[in-house]
């Protein structure tokens, strides 16, 4: 059974903290991505990756950065933690041509 | 106007029935159209992809799509307690996954 699976399910932080959330996808994927979902809003793409060392900005990258140093890990980073970037953020990837994400089962971050 | 709308409920039905769920889209470039279901406290997991117009069904599950109204439906027959979860459409001009945009979700609970 093919995984997207995410270090953390829960994470309380505080503010100013630098904060990492890792994911690793067994799929040998070329593409991952990172999303957060809040009520009301669905789901937001924050940053994605075609390639190992390659990034692409989503909708919303202010606040964050990442890093994909090897094919099956894509890393998040909250340079300096804020109250709102309390949500849930899901990883996903997905193979090129392929018809739909494999979704990590999210990390609910807490910023106090 | 948002670029996909879709009603979050709460909707809730009894068990045996018929259910649709609905998403309205505004940009005519969507060629992609996908269903994803959410269970409490996990990620999302696709249910149906369908590429441009017309139905596609699964077991219990009928997704239709309607280009020329931008309008995308899922109709889930002989409703079940374990069909209780979050349902997201989602659509996208091509199939690479950077550019897929999402509802915000319906909730739906199933009652026995």
């Amino acid at each position: 059974d093919v995984k997207v699976t995410q270090s953390s399910r829960y994470l309380v932080k505080r503010t100013g903290e630098k904060v990492f959330l890792e994911c690793v996808q067994d799929m040998d994927h070329e593409n991952m991505f990172w999303y957060r979902q809040d009520p009301g809003l669905g789901l937001r793409l924050i940053y994605f990756s075609y390639d190992v060392k390659m990034k692409e900005k989503g909708d919303i990258p202010e606040g964050y950065s990442v890093s994909r140093e090897k094919k099956e890990r894509f890393s998040l980073i909250l340079e300096s933690a804020s109250t709102n970037q309390t949500s849930m953020y899901l990883c996903a990837s997905i193979a090129a041509g392929d018809s739909g994400y494999t979704f990590g089962s999210g990390t609910r971050l807490t910023v106090v | 106007q948002k670029e996909v709308e879709q009603d979050p409920g709460p909707l809730s039905v009894p068990e045996g029935a018929i259910v649709s769920l609905n998403c309205t889209y505004s940009n005519s470039a969507f060629q992609y159209f996908m269903w994803y279901r959410q269970y409490s406290r996990k990620g999302p997991e696709l249910l149906m992809y369908t590429y441009s117009s017309g139905n596609k069904e699964d077991g219990r599950f009928t997704a239709q799509v309607d280009k020329s109204s931008k309008y995308i439906s899922l109709f889930i027959r002989d409703s079940q307690p374990s069909d209780s979860a979050t349902y997201l459409c989602a659509m996208s001009r091509g199939s690479k996954g950077q550019n897929f945009v999402f509802g915000p979700g319906t909730r739906l609970s199933v009652l026995p």
